[in-house]
């Protein structure tokens, strides 16, 4: 079964607005963790990931944070722009060879000018 | 180009066809995966090949058939499908569960 969700279906916001997409998770076994961006049309693109043994970890205008104590991953998007449109995906995974990435159900985000 | 590669991108099949989605890496991973992606659901992993060998199979109807003859290419036979079949086939690939690597997917229409 799923044991990874998004908390909201959709995220509208203004262009230049820092956008804020959640993420819970549901299997304390997991321990790496990944957000990945979906465009009409193309497949899921890795936007950045992040270890368990952190809590933070930042990119070019996107920043990964995850607390462990509640399950919760976030992907924050700074200044964010027409382009930043489509739907985001987190994923969990148990870092040993043969085991594969859970999806949850994503939020679509869309920026408008 | 992410450096894994699907043909075909799109596909018209009967339900009584047999076809055939391909997929290839060049980024020198370990572990090939096969997803379904489905209209407002997440995406539903199918199978999982790591060193070639098939590692998970998530109660996946027979009509679906994969095929992995080595590290960089990773087959879907279908056969008898069904409407509901119908979705976005993604291939990913990775090095023991890290760098994961989707490709642009092959659109299925069952008719």
């Amino acid at each position: 079964g799923e044991s990874v969700g998004l908390h909201l279906p959709t995220l509208s916001v203004q262009e230049g607005d820092n956008s804020i997409i959640n993420c819970a998770y549901s299997n304390s076994a997991s321990d790496y963790f990944i957000w990945y961006k979906q465009e009409s049309g193309k497949g899921p693109q890795f936007i950045i990931d992040i270890r368990s043994n952190m809590d933070k970890r930042q990119g070019q205008r996107v920043t990964v944070l995850l607390n462990k104590t509640v399950k919760h991953l976030s992907l924050q998007i700074a200044a964010t722009q027409p382009g930043d449109s489509a739907v985001y995906f987190c994923a969990e995974n148990i870092n040993q060879a043969g085991t594969a990435l859970i999806f949850g159900k994503g939020t679509t985000l869309s920026v408008s000018s | 180009e992410t450096g894994v590669t699907q043909t075909p991108r799109h596909l018209v099949m009967g339900m009584t066809n047999k076809k055939s989605l391909k997929c290839e890496q060049h980024l020198g991973h370990n572990a090939m995966y096969w997803y379904k992606q489905s209209a407002k659901k997440p995406l539903e992993l199918m199978f999982v090949y790591s060193l070639e060998e098939r590692v998970e199979n998530n109660s996946v109807p027979s009509r679906f058939s994969p095929e992995c003859p080595n590290s960089s290419h990773l087959f879907l036979h279908l056969h008898t499908l069904q409407p509901e079949d119908s979705a976005l086939y993604l291939c990913a690939s990775s090095h023991a569960g890290v760098g994961y690597t989707f490709g642009s997917g092959t659109r299925l229409t069952v008719v």
